[in-house]
């Protein structure tokens, strides 16, 4: 079956805009999560759903960014105002349940200039 | 709070060689245990977990790692090492109470022919 999808596969943006990262789960996979991977260093946990709620978005650097995922399947991270430290990889993970294991994503390739 | 340590940025071993890469981690109870594989361009794939019941892990690819409590240690070893481990490799602890993964800083493994 498909697994985890993110797009777009890269995205440039420059400093100061809006940009937004989606994420299409393994279907049925209720709980979703966002890392983010900057270079030279392992995934950072950023923010995780189960269902449609936010169940711990305590990764999450400051309030420029932010995560929905109104019907309980695809999720979209958004982040206002970037900058250029935001620059990194942003990968989606879904699980069935919180305890089952976490399948990965390709990422999302963020340039801000 | 729960860390991983990965000895080793970059370790080369030839090919047919003993593949080992070392993990600690620092956490209070048992955790979960995993490692990843991350090849150029693609999603992180699962090699093995540790949860509970036998400390020596099986995983994909002829990988296999054991827990060792009293050591704090999950090293990640391979008999003999193929041109197509060339990867980068993460260890990952994810607490009982909690369900967001911590990842590692990476090991990127490198096949001398």
């Amino acid at each position: 079956g498909a697994g985890v999808s993110q797009t777009p596969s890269n995205k440039v943006t420059e400093k100061g805009k809006y940009v937004e990262l989606r994420c299409d789960p393994i279907s049925g996979h209720t709980a979703l999560y966002w890392y983010r991977q900057s270079l030279g260093q392992g995934p950072e946990f950023l923010i995780y759903f189960q269902g449609t709620g936010a169940a711990d978005d305590s990764g999450l650097p400051n309030d420029r960014f932010f995560a929905v995922r109104p019907e309980g399947s695809v999720s979209t991270l958004k982040i206002q105002r970037t900058e250029r430290g935001d620059s990194a990889v942003y990968l989606c993970a879904s699980s069935q349940g919180t305890a089952g294991e976490q399948y990965f994503g390709p990422g999302t390739r963020l340039t801000v200039t | 709070a729960q860390s991983v340590t990965q000895l080793g940025s970059h370790v080369s071993v030839s090919e047919g060689a003993l593949v080992l890469l070392r993990c600690n981690y620092s956490s209070s109870v048992p955790p979960y245990l995993f490692w990843y594989v991350q090849y150029p361009n693609q999603g992180l794939q699962l090699l093995l977990k540790y949860t509970t019941g036998a400390t020596l892990v099986k995983g994909i690819n002829g990988f296999e790692a054991e827990f060792k409590k009293s050591e704090t240690s999950f090293h990640l070893t391979k008999p003999s090492a193929h041109m197509s481990d060339a990867a980068e490799y993460f260890c990952a602890v994810r607490p009982n109470r909690d369900d967001k993964i911590i990842f590692g800083k990476g090991t990127r493994l490198h096949i001398l022919p």
